[in-house]
This record gives C-alpha cells, sequence and structure tokens, in this order.
C-alpha cells in the first residue's frame, strides 16, 4: 500500500509562480524524501529532510515536515518551464525500504 | 542516471514467456531495488537486495524473482510473464551508508501480449 499521497495530482501554472505540493502519510517516518521525474525519464533525488527538522532550502525548493500532521510540503519558488515534470514525495522508515507516493504532475506554461 | 545502466530499454514479450531485466550499476552502492511504476500507484517495491546474494520481497514480489551474483549486477526475472506484469521497471541504488537519495535508472519499459 502507499505510504504517501501527493495533493494535488495534477497542478497547471505559469512561469515566474510558486508551486506547492502536499504529501500525507501514514506512519512514523525515520526521513521524507521528494523526488522529481521528467517524461520517460528515471527519478532524481531532490531533497531530504530528516523527522527531527522542520523545514530545509535547496536553491529554488523549499521542504516543510510536519510529523504531527503526518504530512509535507515541497515548495518551488520562480518555477520555469524546466520544472515541469512529475514529483513525488517518499518516505523512509527505520527499517524499512523507500515507500513512494502516487505523484504530483506539475506543468509550468512559459 | 550516471553509474546505473538498465537492459532492455524496450522489450516487448508474450504471455507466458520468462523475462529477465538486468541492472548494472557502477557507484559500488551496497542496496539495489526493483520497482515497477504504472498509473494511480506510483511505485511500487518488487524486491531489493542488501547484498551480494541477499535478497528480500517487497510489496509486490509475486510471479517475479531477483538474483545478485555480483556487486554491481541485480536481474530481475518474471518467471511466466503475464499481462499485468506490462509497466515500466526501474532499478535504484543506495549506498546505506547514512539517509540519503536514491539513484534511479532509466527505467525499462515492458510489455506482455
Amino acid at each position: 500500500s502507499q505510504q504517501g499521497e501527493e495533493d494535488p495530482q495534477a497542478l497547471s501554472i505559469q512561469e515566474g509562480e510558486n508551486a506547492t505540493m502536499n504529501c500525507s502519510y501514514k506512519t512514523s517516518i525515520n526521513n521524507l524524501q521528494w523526488y522529481r521525474q521528467n517524461s520517460g525519464r528515471g527519478l532524481v533525488h531532490l531533497i531530504l529532510i530528516r523527522s527531527n527538522e522542520r523545514e530545509k532550502h535547496s536553491g529554488r525548493l523549499r521542504v516543510t515536515l510536519d510529523t504531527s500532521k503526518k504530512s509535507s510540503s515541497l515548495l518551488i519558488t520562480a518555477s520555469r518551464a524546466a520544472d515541469t515534470a512529475s514529483y513525488f514525495c517518499a518516505t523512509d522508515r527505520v527499517g524499512d525500504k523507500l515507500i513512494f507516493g502516487t505523484g504530483t504532475r506539475l506543468q509550468v506554461f512559459p | 542516471d550516471a553509474g546505473i545502466t538498465q537492459s532492455p530499454r524496450h522489450k516487448v514479450t508474450e504471455t507466458g514467456t520468462p523475462v529477465t531485466l538486468r541492472c548494472h550499476q557502477t557507484e559500488n552502492h551496497r542496496y539495489m531495488y526493483w520497482y515497477r511504476q504504472d498509473p494511480g500507484h506510483g511505485l511500487r517495491l518488487i524486491h531489493y537486495s542488501y547484498g551480494v546474494k541477499d535478497t528480500d520481497k517487497g510489496e509486490v514480489s509475486d510471479g517475479y524473482s531477483v538474483s545478485r551474483s555480483k556487486t554491481e549486477d541485480f536481474l530481475l526475472t518474471l518467471e511466466s510473464a503475464t499481462s499485468s506484469q506490462t509497466s515500466v521497471y526501474f532499478c535504484a541504488t543506495n549506498d546505506g551508508t547514512e539517509p540519503r537519495g536514491y539513484t534511479f535508472g532509466s527505467g525499462t519499459r515492458l510489455t506482455v501480449v
């Protein structure tokens, strides 16, 4: 069964706007990760946030984690057409394997 | 995708035939994983390996077997392919030394007719 569920399933925005994707999960985790997948390609790791962290930044990416609500959000600021891709959250439970959500498809229009 | 090569990239096979997909890594990572990706399901773990000849089942392992005789290679075999195994298969690796992201291959698109 899926551990993570992303919301929304699809998101369309204009270049320059911010994109926010949310992820909810079911059980306690060790860390949460976000990945990007361009059409027809493999997944690329974007950022990892540990369970004892609340916020993390990497370039135009900002990830938050709320373990009390079992949720995370990925914010991409000043979106570009090249950010068009599917984004997946994945949870790493202690002593377990990475479990992926169903993904958010982001379309950024020039 | 540098360091992980999946072969073949595309394959069409008939129902009932055995199929083997190969994942080759040059990362010297200890852990290797096979996932399948289907619309509406995201990625689901089939099997994984935590070392040479050490493998275990994931959440959707029925109908699949794996082997790892060398650190570099992780093979996924469909014993008798069925149409429900039509999917895109991804290999991933992780060195396991600390929490960090997985490295993924480019995938194998398998169609069972």
